[in-house]
Parts: structure tokens; C-alpha cells; sequence
């Protein structure tokens, strides 16, 4: 248990879905962030939540949502994904924006 | 362009011997660097991390080393086990500079630490 919990941790979607991935932490960090991990590449930083407010969004396209409605909860809300889009998406956060980052164990995702 | 490089993608090492990961970057204002490591079905975890202050940090059997003039840093693990073996990602931050800036991180190398 990392303190950080991502649920589903598989999923497989179709083009057309609607999904929704959630990450819960109770560790009392006021930070919390969205990462991609794609085969072959670097960890992709998507978007940044700082006391539930979003710092930083990374050029992510429109049929990626971030949510963020309290401090220990993030969503990344899914539609009209592409078969690229299939990859690790991990959570992490922090006491602190960009310090002693604690990461989930990812929701491994598949768009088919 | 990938500020942050682990230009070899997986590396294989006789348990006992020495494993070394290297990473090298590219952008001058990084000042802080980390080493995650990660295994199967799991998220990173922090390793060890070194300040642009110093050229080598040391936690038990780890140690990383840092060149700041050749933008190079990498991390040793002696004696190697079997059970290092997982993808180590190097990461670079910049602390001195704007609040808000994120880690960067390298493309990782996959560990294989043979019985």
C-alpha cells in the first residue's frame, strides 16, 4: 500500500466510451498529479492540481478531463479516446507542489 | 526534445557485481536530481536523491554520482541482488528557479539482476 490508491487498475475501453480512472490519497498532501507512461517513452506530466486548483496542464487534448473536488481525490475523466492513448496512467502527490512525490500504482489502460 | 536522457533502455548484471545507471541532461537549471525506481504493476518509488551543491550522495548500497560540467549523473548499486531488479527512472527539478516547475523525467533502464 503506497498511500496512494488508483482504481480501476485495468481497463478496457472502446473508442467510443465513456470512463472515468480515480486516485485517492490520505496522506494529507495538498498536490496531486496526473502522468502518462507509454512504452518506449518518459513519464508525460498531464496535469497538476495545488489545493484543487489546476496549476498546470500540459497540452493535453480535450478527451482527457481532469477533476479534482477535494485535496485527496483526483479523476481523469475519459471519452472518445484513440488506440495511442493506451498506456500506464499514473497519480503521485506531494506535501508540497514538486516535493517527496508518492506515486499510485497506476490504472493500466487499453482503448480498443 | 527530451531534456532528461537514459540512453540505455535495459541493462543486465551478474548479482554481486556492480550495476550502473546513467542519465545525462540537457537543461542547466536543473539543481536537483532523483532516482525512482519501479517495479511490475507498481508506481516509482524515490531512491536517492543528490543536490547540484554536492557530486555524490551515498544510501547504503546506493550512491549517486553527479557531473555538473558534463550534465551526467549516475547511480551505482553495489553489491547488485536479484531483487533490483525494476525500471530506474532518473529525474531533474529545477528548485532555484520558478515555483511551479515539475520533475522531468528520463525514459527509464530496465535492470536485470541475474542469479
Amino acid at each position: 500500500e503506497t498511500g496512494v490508491t488508483q482504481t480501476p487498475r485495468h481497463l478496457v475501453m472502446g473508442m467510443t466510451n465513456k470512463k472515468s480512472l480515480k486516485c485517492e490519497q490520505h496522506l494529507g498532501h495538498n498536490a496531486m498529479y496526473w502522468y502518462k507512461q507509454s512504452a518506449k517513452k518518459p513519464l508525460e506530466l498531464m496535469f497538476v492540481y495545488n489545493f484543487k486548483e489546476q496549476t498546470e496542464n500540459n497540452s493535453v487534448p480535450s478527451r482527457f478531463s481532469p477533476e479534482c473536488p477535494n485535496s485527496s481525490h483526483l479523476f481523469l475523466h475519459l471519452h472518445t479516446l484513440q488506440p495511442e492513448d493506451s498506456a500506464l496512467y499514473l497519480c503521485a502527490s506531494s506535501p508540497s507542489l514538486n516535493y517527496g512525490y508518492t506515486f499510485g500504482s497506476g490504472t493500466r489502460l487499453t482503448v480498443v | 526534445d527530451q531534456q532528461v536522457k537514459q540512453n540505455s533502455p535495459s541493462l543486465s548484471v551478474q548479482e554481486g557485481r556492480i550495476s550502473i545507471l546513467n542519465c545525462d541532461y540537457t537543461n542547466s537549471m536543473f539543481d536537483y536530481f532523483l532516482w525512482y525506481k519501479k517495479y511490475p504493476a507498481e508506481g516509482p518509488t524515490f531512491l536517492i536523491s543528490i543536490s547540484s551543491i554536492k557530486d555524490k550522495n551515498e544510501d547504503g548500497r546506493f550512491t549517486v554520482f553527479l557531473n555538473k560540467s558534463a550534465k551526467h549523473l549516475s547511480l551505482h548499486i553495489v553489491p547488485s541482488q536479484p531483487g533490483d531488479s525494476a525500471v530506474y527512472f532518473c529525474a531533474a527539478d529545477s528548485r532555484a528557479g520558478n515555483a511551479g516547475n515539475m520533475l522531468t523525467f528520463g525514459g527509464g533502464t530496465r535492470l536485470m539482476v541475474k542469479p
